[in-house]
């Protein structure tokens, strides 16, 4: 398997501009998650599907974030319209099973950068 | 979500020194105890975990001990070397979710 994969790898948007980020999870996973990283707030959960199914979305900052999983094996998480304090590195993460117990493998990450 | 302090935000050692990173924690159900390591541009990745049921794991060179009373858990590398420096984030699990620390920058210098 090749692990989580998401596109872009690197993404520079000017303000105001839609952002959308895309994940494919390891198959068979069930779970999926959205982080963001930044250097002031360390690692957030930004929102969690199970099964397809959005849980949690209480990380989400803002309505200008949505999240959409239309099946098992596709997410995408959008900003629009983007800002700069949006910049980050946004990771998306899968692991099999409904539980925080269980080991998330992480994508290698989008680098945003809003100017 | 559940609140997990981590200290020292930075550590450097000297190539062959033990290191330890130390977490804290409020919400006595967690039960389960991931590290995760994360190099310079690349994404986390699980290097050790523990459960309730136990008190220390051992992997090779890292450790990772659990003080459910005292509600902490530590990382131990032994023996650091340079391919060591990393960020390190301990996390806890708090329903479905991982609740991550704010990491510790941990330089090994030759």
């Amino acid at each position: 398997d090749a692990g989580v994969i998401q596109s872009p790898r690197h993404e520079v948007t000017e303000m105001g501009q839609e952002v959308t980020l895309r994940c494919k999870p390891i198959s068979g996973h069930n779970s999926l998650f959205w982080y963001r990283q930044t250097m002031m707030r360390g690692l957030e959960l930004l929102i969690y599907f199970n099964n397809n199914v959005p849980i949690d979305d209480s990380g989400m900052p803002e309505d200008r974030f949505s999240a959409k999983m239309p099946n098992a094996s596709f997410s995408t998480l959008k900003i629009q319209p983007s800002e700069p304090r949006d910049s980050a590195v946004y990771f998306c993460a899968s692991s099999l099973g409904t539980g925080g117990e269980n080991e998330q493998y992480f994508g290698p990450g989008t680098r945003l950068t809003v100017t | 979500g559940e609140n997990v302090e981590q200290h020292p935000s930075t550590l450097s050692v000297q190539e062959g020194d033990s290191a330890v990173i130390k977490c804290t924690y409020s919400d006595s159900a967690s039960n389960y105890f991931p590290w995760y390591k994360q190099e310079l541009g690349k994404r986390p990745q699980l290097i050790i975990d523990i459960r309730s049921n136990v008190g220390e794991k051992k992997d090779q060179r890292i450790a990772v001990t659990l003080n459910k009373t005292a509600k902490h858990f530590s990382l131990h590398i032994t023996e650091t070397q340079p391919e060591d420096s990393a960020v390190y984030f301990c996390a806890l699990a708090s329903g479905y979710a991982l609740n991550f620390g704010k990491g510790t920058s941990l330089l090994v210098t030759p």
